[in-house]
């Protein structure tokens, strides 16, 4: 498909367990983003890429969390041992140019920790 | 800081009936604001953007907002709500580098036939 594409669209973990969560954004999309969306929130920033540069990691709620995009296209969003607090649906964006003026997203990945 | 504050955690209207989604933010610098939809199981739709050109966007199927820098608002309108218009609705803003967006808390718009 053309659009911003996120597996898995739902992933229940047991509390400790790692989990990864990948994003493949539209073709050629220059920045690419990712969001945390709590239940009854809005969504909250995580971390932002231009090509394979992670270039704002400030949203990132702590060190279990970890981004990357090695070739500038796909990226994967890992949590370690994870928390019921980890528990959100995990939203990607990506966007032709440096920032995200055009910023499509995907449907996201509903992280549920038991 | 930058931050956005949507009014109105539900609104509801019944088809026909005009729509209006507040939303006001609070920026150290110009601004960009957006609005976004998100309808069940789909991923966020950009309905409309302002960018410091016409301070009256025209956006998708129907609806606009005026970014009014002295009210620090940023409302959403339709003059006819559609059912299909029922979705959650946020209100962002970002700076100028457009790498970071802040999002409200979004708006819940019922849509009674």
């Amino acid at each position: 498909g053309a659009g911003v594409s996120q597996s898995p669209r739902y992933k229940v973990a047991k509390r400790g367990q790692d989990v990864a969560l990948r994003c493949d954004p539209i073709s050629g999309h220059v920045s690419l983003f990712w969001y945390q969306q709590a239940l009854g929130q809005g969504p909250e920033f995580l971390t932002y890429f231009q090509n394979e540069a992670q270039l704002d990691k400030s949203g990132l709620p702590s060190d279990r969390f970890f981004a990357e995009r090695p070739e500038g296209s796909v990226s994967t969003l890992k949590i370690q041992r994870t928390q019921q607090e980890d528990s959100a649906v995990y939203l990607c964006a990506s966007s032709p140019e440096s920032g995200g003026t055009e910023a499509f997203f995907g449907q996201g990945t509903r992280l549920t920790v038991v | 800081a930058q931050s956005v504050t949507q009014l109105d955690s539900h609104v509801s209207v019944s088809e026909g009936t005009p729509v209006l989604l507040r939303c006001n933010y609070s920026s150290s610098y110009s601004p960009s604001l957006f609005w976004y939809v998100q309808h069940p199981n789909k991923g966020l739709q950009l309905l409309l953007k302002y960018t410091s050109a016409a301070t009256l966007v025209k956006g998708i199927n129907g609806f606009e907002a005026e970014f009014k820098k002295s009210e620090t608002s940023f409302h959403l309108t339709k003059p006819s709500a559609h059912m299909s218009d029922a979705a959650e609705y946020f209100c962002v803003v970002t700076l100028y580098n457009f790498n970071k967006f802040y999002f409200g808390s979004g708006t819940k718009l019922n849509v009674k036939p």
